[in-house]
């Protein structure tokens, strides 16, 4: 059973254009992170999301946590190569746990 | 700055063979964990460590064992491996928790079991 359910799973766009990733879950979280990771690699953390509501931006990022902190969205504007990667979110259950969800593979074509 | 190492980058095994996939840290992190990642997919908790002498079941710990006897040190034992055990396997430390605090990975170790 995955606890976080990541939509899409696979999304490839047009250099300039704007998306969203959505992150889903039935349970809730003490906090919530964002990674990406690039292949060959391990995922490296974006941002994490502490309180319900909570919207966080880094740079072109934006990062929401729901406010039953259940579910979070990321933001990307003018997507760039660059944003090309595996992006994940995983939540907190309590302070030793971190669960990742199913991944959102992201392609940006120039 | 040596972060999370992790050895060997690549290994393949036989059906049945045992061995074990290195983790150590240079960061005096308290936390650590090891997670699995089969091809395109999200990552698999199998165990992790909140300090020295301290040990506990992730998501999926069947077929692995772990220690934990320095705060450095965190080595996962396969033994009689198995084709589901064929994975990208990520060591990852980190100083507070993951309430407020980031896993730091290493690059990653990939097993193949054939």
């Amino acid at each position: 059973t995955q606890l976080l359910e990541q939509s899409p799973q696979f999304l490839s766009i047009q250099e300039g254009e704007n998306l969203t990733v959505y992150c889903n879950s039935s349970s809730v979280f003490s906090s919530l992170q964002w990674y990406r990771q690039e292949p060959g690699e391990g995922p490296v953390l974006l941002v994490t999301v502490v309180t319900g509501g909570e919207v966080k931006k880094l740079k072109r990022l934006t990062f929401q946590f729901g406010d039953a902190r259940k579910d979070s969205s990321l933001h990307i504007t003018a997507a760039q190569p660059g944003d090309t990667g595996l992006y994940l979110c995983a939540g907190a259950l309590g302070n030793e746990k971190l669960t990742f969800g199913t991944g959102t593979r992201l392609t940006i074509i120039p | 700055n040596a972060g999370v190492t992790q050895t060997p980058k690549f290994r393949i095994l036989k059906i049945g063979q045992s061995m074990t996939l290195q983790c150590a840290q240079d960061m005096n992190h308290n936390y650590m964990y090891w997670y699995r990642q089969d091809p395109g997919m999200g990552l698999k908790l199998i165990y992790y460590s909140v300090g020295a002498g301290i040990t506990d079941k992730g998501e999926v710990p069947n077929g692995y064992n772990v220690s934990r006897s320095t705060t450095e040190d965190f080595p996962l034992r396969l033994e009689l491996a198995a084709p589901s055990q064929t994975s990208v396997y990520f060591c990852a430390s980190s100083p507070v928790g993951v309430n407020t605090g980031e896993l730091f990975f290493g690059e990653g170790s990939r097993l193949t079991v054939l």
